[in-house]
């Protein structure tokens, strides 16, 4: 069974508008780690927000905020005021209690920004 | 702080050749774990190193192995090269305090083509 879903391949956005990407998980730990990573074209994995499992607000880091529902296993990411730059995959990853330092990550979300 | 290096950037090999890349992580980061990318496949872990030791390790063949330094600087090596070993291979370094709230940071990646 998957462990992170994603279950948007791709969301079109406009400029300044603020946009959701969706992240459904499964684990079996009580304690465990979510993660949000950006990659441009370039290549490089960008981190960009962490949510722990035993956090009981949700993480924000500046213009990135993360809708984390413990009972519902999601945890969303929300970029609010988009900008031309946010064009990239969205990766959203879990490291369990378990693991040591290993990430799952889901298959991404192709973010595209629009004048 | 310097960021994740990883040299080279891209290579090209053929099959049945042998490759090495390496990740010199982040100062005083002493867990180092790899990552290989294809559009297939998405993420998938490969190992990961602390202290030396291989912590963790991925569902793939014995062909892809690993080591670490004392200085914390990792290599991989994958040996009798296949196409399907074509992909961009990340190697992301943590400091690993403990628990789930260690955050991988990436290197931009090695791009490695088999013809």
């Amino acid at each position: 069974a998957q462990k992170i879903t994603q279950t948007q391949p791709g969301m079109f956005v406009q400029e300044k508008e603020a946009v959701t990407l969706d992240c459904t998980y499964d684990t079996s730990d009580q304690s465990y780690g979510l993660f949000w990573y950006k990659q441009p074209s370039s290549g490089e994995m960008i981190f960009l927000i962490y949510q722990g499992s035993y956090d009981e607000q949700n993480a924000t880091e500046g213009r990135y905020s993360l809708n984390f529902q413990k009972a519902r296993k999601s945890a969303n990411l929300v970029i609010s005021a988009s900008q031309l730059g946010d064009s990239a995959m969205y990766f959203c990853a879990m490291r369990e209690n378990s693991g040591y330092s290993t990430l799952t990550f889901g298959k991404g979300t192709m973010l595209l920004v629009s004048p | 702080k310097a960021g994740v290096t990883q040299t080279p950037r891209y290579l090209i090999k053929t099959r049945g050749q042998q490759v090495t890349l390496s990740c010199s992580p982040i100062s005083g980061h002493r867990s180092v774990s790899w990552y290989q990318q294809t559009p297939g496949q998405g993420l998938q872990f490969l190992f990961e190193y602390f202290s030396e030791t291989q912590r963790n390790k991925g569902n793939f063949p014995g062909r892809f192995s690993g080591r670490q330094f004392s200085n914390s600087r990792s290599e991989m090596n994958v040996s009798t090269l296949e196409l399907g070993d074509s992909a961009l291979y990340l190697c992301a370094s943590s400091s690993y305090t403990s628990g789930h709230t260690d955050t991988q940071y990436f290197g931009p990646g090695t791009r490695l083509t088999v013809l």
